[in-house]
């Protein structure tokens, strides 16, 4: 069973603050994905990466910064928060471009900007 | 672009009763399409997908989905349900890059006694 944690798993900032949500993956999968989750959009991908040192935009990627630091390390950054922000975020991870669409989702930041 | 719709914000059924969550996909080529489950205070599992093949897939805990290429859908169903299958359902469609899912903005279950 694949394993993807992240943290922290709850935060609260204020606009303008500086925040970094952190992924980490033990499975050794070369994908990993940031997504935010808001009511009636679903999953918006922000951004994702094929590997270390690797960072692709995804649909959504205005105000977030990405990198991918080692296979298993995926952070993503908010350097300058606003109330928009405001949102359920995931992280995700796949093996290979075969199973690249089946993904394995953490548990989710929620992250609140005051 | 690739997008998906499902058209119920939230179905409320009792236990014991059938099910059909309704997705609608819309996509250029051959469609890669998942359903996922969002069960409170959890991220997102796989419930069964459709690569090719047999229009009818199974999935876990009972589920299956139809594929239809004349009706663009990709519908959820389950012959009896159970308290435990309340949950956030979402439907997805693979996009025109690699690795990327395109969500819909998901189903809500209630299943009640």
């Amino acid at each position: 069973e694949a394993a993807v944690t992240q943290s922290p798993r709850n935060k609260v900032t204020v606009t303008g603050g500086n925040v970094t949500l952190s992924c980490r993956q033990t499975n050794s999968h070369n994908y990993m994905y940031w997504y935010r989750q808001d009511t009636g959009h679903g999953l918006r991908l922000i951004h994702y990466s094929y590997g270390a040192g690797n960072l692709q935009i995804g649909d959504v990627p205005d105000g977030y910064k990405a990198t991918r630091t080692t296979q298993e390390d995926f952070f993503l950054l908010l350097e300058l928060a606003s109330p928009s922000q405001t949102s359920l975020y995931f992280c995700a991870s796949s093996a290979d471009w075969e199973s690249s669409y089946e993904q394995y989702f953490g548990p989710g930041t929620r992250l609140t900007v005051l | 672009a690739q997008s998906v719709t499902q058209p119920d914000a939230r179905v409320t059924v009792s236990e014991g009763a059938s099910l059909q969550l309704r997705c609608k996909y819309s996509y250029s080529a051959t469609p890669y399409l998942f359903w996922y489950v969002q069960y409170p205070r959890q991220g997102l599992q796989m419930l069964l997908k459709y690569y090719s093949g047999d229009p009818v897939v199974q999935g876990v805990n009972g589920f299956e989905a139809e594929f239809s290429k004349s009706d663009s859908s990709f519908h959820l169903r389950k012959a009896s349900v159970h308290w435990s299958d309340s949950a956030v359902y979402f439907c997805a469609v693979r996009g025109q890059v690699v690795g990327q899912l395109t969500f819909g903005s998901g189903t809500r279950l209630q299943v009640y006694a």
